[in-house]
């Protein structure tokens, strides 16, 4: 793999509790994205960045937040998970906007019972 | 609205006959497409891309054809095998602008049969 990791692989929380996911990459890349998986809706961007401190909403933003503060990590946090929330989550990387395409992570398993 | 479009929710094909999987695209402003696939509990994997500026791309068994005037991209896999079974997603970027990040389609989900 390029180097991309997102933990944990699988998750099952409650509703109303917080939730934190973690990209962590070992490329360098200045840009990082946060999708969302869901069948019928394929892949939704969430959040991304462009570089430390750097971040900016995607097309389903709502009821998520993101940071980064080194260019190695970018954390996605559901501050209260709500079921709409169970989906699988894909971390991504690239160097330019204008790369040959993005290197996503293996994916999150969330479950918001 | 959904600027990607990937219709074909499910396609099957005989093994060593040709897949030919579509995209149509609403936003006149892109200019570069890309074709991934994934497979069940992984990550998607780049697989082709063209810029606007061509009409068509080879790699290998794999070709996209672009038709700028109908908006339509097209992914042809010949010829097919077992392992080509995944969910192939269409995306599409305006790198020359502001929308540089990739518009993915639904996915079409592609079974080759033995």
């Amino acid at each position: 793999d390029a180097g991309i990791t997102q933990s944990p692989r699988h998750k099952v929380t409650e509703t109303g509790t917080p939730v934190t996911l973690r990209c962590h990459q070992t490329e360098n890349h200045r840009y990082m994205y946060w999708y969302r998986q869901d069948p019928g809706h394929g892949l939704r961007l969430i959040h991304y960045s462009y570089g430390v401190k750097d971040t900016d909403k995607g097309e389903v933003s709502d009821g998520y937040s993101v940071s980064r503060s080194k260019t190695e990590d970018f954390l996605l946090t559901l501050e209260s998970a709500t079921s709409s929330q169970t989906s699988v989550y894909f971390c991504a990387i690239s160097v330019l906007v204008s790369d040959y395409g993005y290197t996503f992570g293996s994916g999150t398993r969330l479950t918001v019972v | 609205d959904q600027q990607v479009k990937q219709n074909s929710p499910s396609l099957s094909v005989q093994e060593g006959r040709i897949s030919i999987l579509n995209c149509d695209y609403t936003n006149s402003m892109f200019d570069y497409f890309l074709w991934y696939k994934k497979y069940p509990a992984e990550g998607p994997t780049f697989l082709i891309s063209i810029s606007s500026i061509k009409d068509k791309n080879e790699d290998g068994r794999f070709t996209v054809f672009l038709n700028k005037s109908a908006k339509h991209l097209s992914l042809h896999i010949v010829p097919s095998q077992p392992g080509d079974s995944a969910v192939y997603f269409c995306a599409a970027a305006n790198y020359g602008g502001s929308q540089g990040n990739l518009i993915f389609g639904k996915g079409t989900k592609l079974s080759v049969k033995p």
